[in-house]
């Protein structure tokens, strides 16, 4: 069972680059979310989705965005990268039903980020 | 974040020793959280809570959550080495289940053999 599956694990930008953090989950979950976790801060939700085609923002969203088009995927973007986005960041997925998520939330291994 | 506090931020014990955890929030709890993060890697949960008054088990971690002082402790009995790690409480303070977790600082637990 892969679980949740996220790439690349480290990553360095420059000022301004962009890329694309991927998200994939084998379960069959309708939930997924992106929590970015900062030393001493704790995990904070940046966007969640209930659904293929469904997306929320979560408490940060500034500077990301994200796409459902698929059960499985659940990439998230940063368009111009700036220093105040190094974090280390984490997927998520859970099942349940409806748009109100009570269950456990599966976690992959997180992607490390560095923004120089 | 500012709603959740969890204490002590870090604590060492020796093994064998028991120790609790607490989670504090400044809002109404509709359901709390507890995982345990192993470093560089993701989160694994242990259990969760909803109604005032419950407590659960597994294996030798307790959870209970009182509602009315909006707080959980998380306990666990004759401490090993595969306990240490970061635990952390997600609580749902707006009643959007676990689709907006607001998770605590996590407590940093270090067991000595």
């Amino acid at each position: 069972n892969a679980g949740v599956t996220q790439t690349p694990k480290f990553r360095i930008l420059k000022i301004g680059q962009s890329m694309t953090l991927q998200c994939t989950q084998d379960m069959n979950h309708n939930y997924m979310y992106w929590y970015r976790q900062d030393p001493g801060m704790g995990l904070k939700l940046i966007y969640y989705s209930v659904g293929a085609g469904i997306t929320d923002k979560g408490e940060v969203p500034n500077g990301y965005n994200v796409s459902r088009s698929t059960t499985e995927d659940f990439p998230l973007r940063l368009e111009l990268a700036a220093p105040s986005q190094t974090s280390v960041y984490f997927c998520a997925s859970g099942g349940g039903r409806g748009r109100r998520n009570t269950g456990e939330l599966f976690f992959g291994e997180g992607s490390r980020l560095t923004v120089l | 974040s500012q709603e959740l506090e969890q204490s002590p931020q870090s604590l060492i014990v020796q093994e064998g020793k028991n120790l609790t955890i607490n989670c504090t929030s400044s809002k109404t709890l509709y359901g709390l959280y507890w995982y345990k993060q192993k470093y560089g890697e993701g989160l694994i949960f242990l259990m969760m809570l909803q109604k005032g008054g419950e407590e659960k088990s597994h294996e030798k971690i307790t959870a209970k959550l009182d509602e009315k002082k909006q707080q959980s402790s998380l306990h666990i009995t004759a401490s090993q080495p595969s306990h240490a790690g970061i635990y952390l409480c997600g609580a749902d303070i707006r009643q959007t289940g676990a689709n907006n977790l607001f998770f605590g600082t996590g407590t940093r637990l270090t067991v000595i053999p």
